[in-house]
């Protein structure tokens, strides 16, 4: 157990919904990355949170978008879905402050578009 | 370009036998470099990680990985696998003072009895 959560476990959203996605980050972190992993392939980036504001993002389009809360945890959007946006979709937090960075990842979001 | 290659898309060990799952870099900067398990369905659990010193690092079930700055590689080893080993295999890299990872695609690691 890494205290990282994230709701829902499983989605299936039709083509061009809106879909929001949850991460609680654990006690004391103040860093929330999202990462996409399709099927078969290795995580991919998408942004990071770091007290609230966002710190970097990958090679995603704007209609994916994010929050952090004073609390540290994150929502991630994403709008106008697409059935290629289907995936696990898993939140990771941190303590960046520290220098050595190590990244806890939650359980992930399982998103079907269909 | 800053990426990670798993040459072994898929490997197969009986159980008892060793284990070596290959990891190969391309970073512009001092590599911080992670290896992660998978298990189906779940998230990614951290077995061992390399910020600096000694280039053997110690992780969790037995695992250790060797850095080797020349090669560019971080390979994974277990001397002994068990089946409950049987999962999904994820070297990482990222800089220090971040934690935005770059993942390899990863080996599916196969234990028979």
């Amino acid at each position: 157990e890494t205290g990282v959560t994230q709701s829902p476990t499983h989605l299936i959203k039709t083509r061009g919904q809106q879909v929001t996605l949850r991460c609680s980050s654990q006690s004391g972190h103040n860093t929330v990355s999202w990462y996409q992993q399709a099927l078969g392939q290795g995580p991919q980036f998408i942004f990071q949170y770091y007290r609230e504001e966002e710190n970097g993002r990958g090679n995603f389009p704007p209609r994916f978008s994010g929050l952090q809360f004073p609390n540290y945890s994150s929502e991630l959007n994403v709008n106008a879905l697409e059935l290629d946006d289907s995936a696990l979709y898993l939140c990771a937090s941190s303590l960046l402050d520290t220098g050595n960075t190590e990244a806890f990842f939650g359980q992930g979001t399982r998103l079907t578009v269909v | 370009a800053q990426s990670v290659t798993q040459p072994d898309i898929h490997i197969t060990v009986s159980e008892g036998a060793s284990l070596e799952l290959r990891c190969n870099y391309s970073y512009g900067a001092t590599p911080y470099l992670f290896w992660y398990v998978q298990s189906p369905g779940q998230g990614l659990q951290l077995l061992l990680k390399y910020f600096s010193g000694d280039t053997l690092v110690q992780g969790i079930k037995g695992f250790e990985a060797e850095f080797k700055r020349s090669q560019s590689s971080f390979n994974l080893r277990k001397p002994s696998v068990h089946w409950s080993d049987a999962a999904e295999y994820f070297c990482a890299v990222g800089a220090r003072g971040t934690d935005k990872l770059i993942f390899g695609t990863g080996t599916r690691l196969q234990v028979f009895p």
